[in-house]
């Protein structure tokens, strides 16, 4: 049973720059949530996708957008990147049906804005 | 106020002993409560989810949940050097947005 997966890794990008970064769900499950975990905090949701739209988004601004592909499988993009965006993303999976929202996230990817 | 408070810790219990983390939470209409671990540099591992009041186990771990209080906790029986780790509590309240704690650091001495 594949997991969730994310790529790439690690990411390093300069202020000012755009970056994407993907995101496979479990297998089986059909919704993706986004999260940013800073150091020392709990992560910040971000937006979740569900039959490819946003479906909720939280406070964050409209540098973040979104895909989801009809394989299910996510993109996350930050564009005009900012010293403060430095942080893990991390991707969760979910059954959108599902109302008890477990959800299950990807190994993440450090990105570090210079 | 924040939307779900946890004790930062670092919470610090020996071998085989009992820990007991905490949490709180704003949001009355909140239906959907989550336990995760953290190990340092790796991603939240779901361990525990509890609906309804009163105790759910799993294992060496309970969740309770008091929704008039506002508040679920995690016993984590007979801990092990390998429970040290960051515990994240999270709530959702029916829509799709989860809302997490900052967690508790928990250190297990062997």
């Amino acid at each position: 049973d594949a997991g969730v997966t994310q790529s790439p890794t690690h990411l390093i990008k300069t202020r000012g720059q755009q970056v994407t970064l993907r995101c496979s769900p479990k297998s089986g499950h059909d919704t993706v949530s986004w999260y940013q975990q800073a150091l020392g905090q709990g992560p910040q949701f971000i937006f979740q996708y569900y039959e490819e739209e946003e479906r909720q988004r939280g406070n964050f601004p409209d540098r973040f957008s979104g895909h989801q592909f009809p394989n299910y499988s996510s993109e996350l993009n930050v564009n005009a990147l900012l010293l403060g965006d430095s942080a893990l993303y991390l991707c969760a999976s979910s059954l959108g049906r599902d109302v008890s929202y477990e959800q299950y996230f990807g190994p993440g990817t450090r990105l570090t804005v210079t | 106020q924040k939307e779900v408070e946890q004790n930062s810790g670092p919470l610090s219990v020996p071998e085989g002993a009992i820990a007991s983390l905490n949490c709180t939470y704003s949001d009355r209409g909140s239906q959907s409560f989550f336990w995760y671990r953290q190990y340092s540099g790796k991603s939240p591992e779901l361990i525990m989810f509890i609906y309804s009041n009163g105790d759910k186990e799993d294992g060496r771990f309970t969740a309770q949940l008091n929704k008039a209080s506002q508040y679920v906790s995690l016993l984590i029986r007979d801990s092990q050097p390998s429970d040290s780790a960051t515990y994240l509590c999270a709530v959702s309240s029916g829509g799709f947005k989860t809302i997490f704690g900052a967690g508790t650091r928990l250190f297990v001495k062997a």
